[in-house]
């Protein structure tokens, strides 16, 4: 069964620190994974996209790895705002799908303190 | 930021009421999604389309329904709204027609409508 687990459930961490977030799948066949970016009563925004060659991938802040080996991916942000208060929600896409299928994680809720 | 909308953004309606949620693009996009999302879960494919005249139905049962008359427009409608569908829902849209390199196509959502069945 094709599932994206995503941990921890939620984090709080204060202005200014890093933080890491988790991803594991059994999205099989694998095509690339996407990390999106969802503000509270807002659709997912797209932070970074990696196919199985890539092993990282950072846009400003946020930055990806990707382990297709054990099937891991993490992001990273570095030096968290305020605004970085959100849900990151890992997505697998599945490479046999003409319909570029999804498989969604439930998110990890992030909350950024002052 | 992507060119698709949702109209409402909210709505709180009585049981037995139909509804229609509204998605509409600007970016020509021949695929388009509904997706149902409720609060610390993952979203869940309702309805797809492939283009014009073109309608298929997701992984989790609905009981909406869609049209694609228009390529920028992809209505979702309740005919008898319940509380069990008090959700949120959120309409995307994707380049490429379909064929096997769609999986390398980025999805771009709008803003979600959230509806309140009482």
């Amino acid at each position: 069964k094709n599932q994206v687990e995503q941990s921890p459930q939620s984090l709080i961490i204060l202005e200014g620190k890093n933080c890491t977030l988790q991803c594991n799948y059994t999205v099989s066949p694998f095509s690339n994974l996407r990390w999106y970016k969802q503000d509270t009563g807002r659709g997912p925004v797209s932070l970074t996209i990696m196919t199985f060659s890539e092993n990282t991938k950072s846009n400003g802040r946020y930055t990806a790895t990707l382990d297709a080996d054990t099937k891991q991916s993490s992001l990273h942000i570095t030096a968290s705002q305020l605004s970085d208060s959100a849900s990151y929600i890992c997505v697998v896409s599945d490479r046999g799908s003409t319909l570029g299928r999804l498989y969604f994680g439930r998110g990890t809720q992030l909350t950024v303190w002052p | 930021e992507a060119d698709i909308y949702q109209t409402p953004r909210y709505l709180v309606i009585g049981t037995g009421k139909k509804i229609t949620l509204e998605c509409s693009q600007t970016m020509g996009h021949d695929k388009m999604y509904w997706y149902q999302q409720d609060p610390g879960m993952e979203l869940h494919l309702i309805h797809y389309s492939y283009g014009v005249n073109s309608t298929e139905k997701g992984d989790l049962s609905s009981e909406s329904t869609v049209s694609r008359i228009r390529t920028e427009h992809f209505p979702l409608t309740l005919e008898s709204a319940r509380p069990s569908h008090t959700s949120q829902y959120l309409c995307a849209s994707s380049e490429g027609t379909s064929g096997s390199f769609s999986h390398l196509y980025e999805q771009y959502f709008g803003p979600g409508t959230r509806l309140t069945v009482t």
